[in-house]
């Protein structure tokens, strides 16, 4: 069975700190990995990663896939209150042409002033 | 101006009860899901529909019925409600070959009593 896992589940930090989020994958026939971030309701896009290797940036964001060791790593440095969120990471196998987005638990990140 | 938008947010309802929510998206794009998010905040998908068709039917209750009347629409309809149904309940869209990042609905928050 298709499974995703991060790590930590959740994580408390000062503003100001660099936190670095863990996502794991075990899919059958791997074709990109997601991260989202849930504030009060919906999911939000982050990024998509389909290559390994290459670092993708948005403002205080960053992230890298890892094909070798099945993992992906999302940075976010000088944390400010707002990044408090849960942050998802999903992979996307490809399974007979059909989009499936599996799903970690998540991981809850607090920032305090 | 919604990209997608699902109505109720919120609905509170008797067990044994039927119940459906709607989904709406005006992206354009061919395909939709539905995710349920139970109280661990764990998201998983339930259905996906693609030009009215539907793709994935994961294992769930066939209490749960999807219908898409047209690709800008995916309604769920539950039949005889019980208290494990109480989640919140995502609808999703994407283009289908494009692009794997779904949009998400800002959800509805389903208690069953």
């Amino acid at each position: 069975e298709d499974k995703v896992v991060q790590s930590p589940l959740s994580l408390v930090v000062h503003e100001g700190d660099t936190v670095t989020l863990n996502c794991s994958y075990e899919v059958t026939n791997f074709r990109s990995l997601l991260w989202y971030k849930q504030e009060k309701k919906a999911p939000t896009f982050l990024f998509m990663l389909t290559s390994s290797g290459i670092e993708k940036k948005s403002g205080r964001l960053s992230s890298i896939l890892d094909k070798k060791e099945l993992s992906s790593i999302l940075n976010i440095t000088a944390t400010q209150t707002g990044d408090s969120a849960i942050y998802l990471c999903a992979a996307l196998p490809t399974q007979g042409g059909s989009e499936k987005l599996v799903f970690g638990k998540g991981m809850k990140l607090t920032v305090n002033p | 101006d919604t990209a997608v938008s699902q109505t109720p947010k919120y609905l509170v309802t008797q067990m044994g009860n039927d119940k459906s929510i709607k989904c709406e998206q005006n992206l354009g794009h061919d395909t939709m899901y539905w995710y349920k998010q139970d109280s661990k905040k764990f998201l998983k998908i339930m259905f996906s529909y693609n030009n009215k068709e539907l793709i994935i039917n994961e294992t769930v209750p066939n209490r749960f019925s999807p219908k898409s009347p047209d690709k800008a629409h995916l309604n769920l309809h539950i039949n005889s409600l019980e208290l494990g149904d109480s989640a919140v309940y995502f609808c999703a869209s994407s283009h289908y070959v494009r692009t794997s990042e779904a949009f998400f609905g800002q959800g509805t928050r389903l208690t069953v009593v």
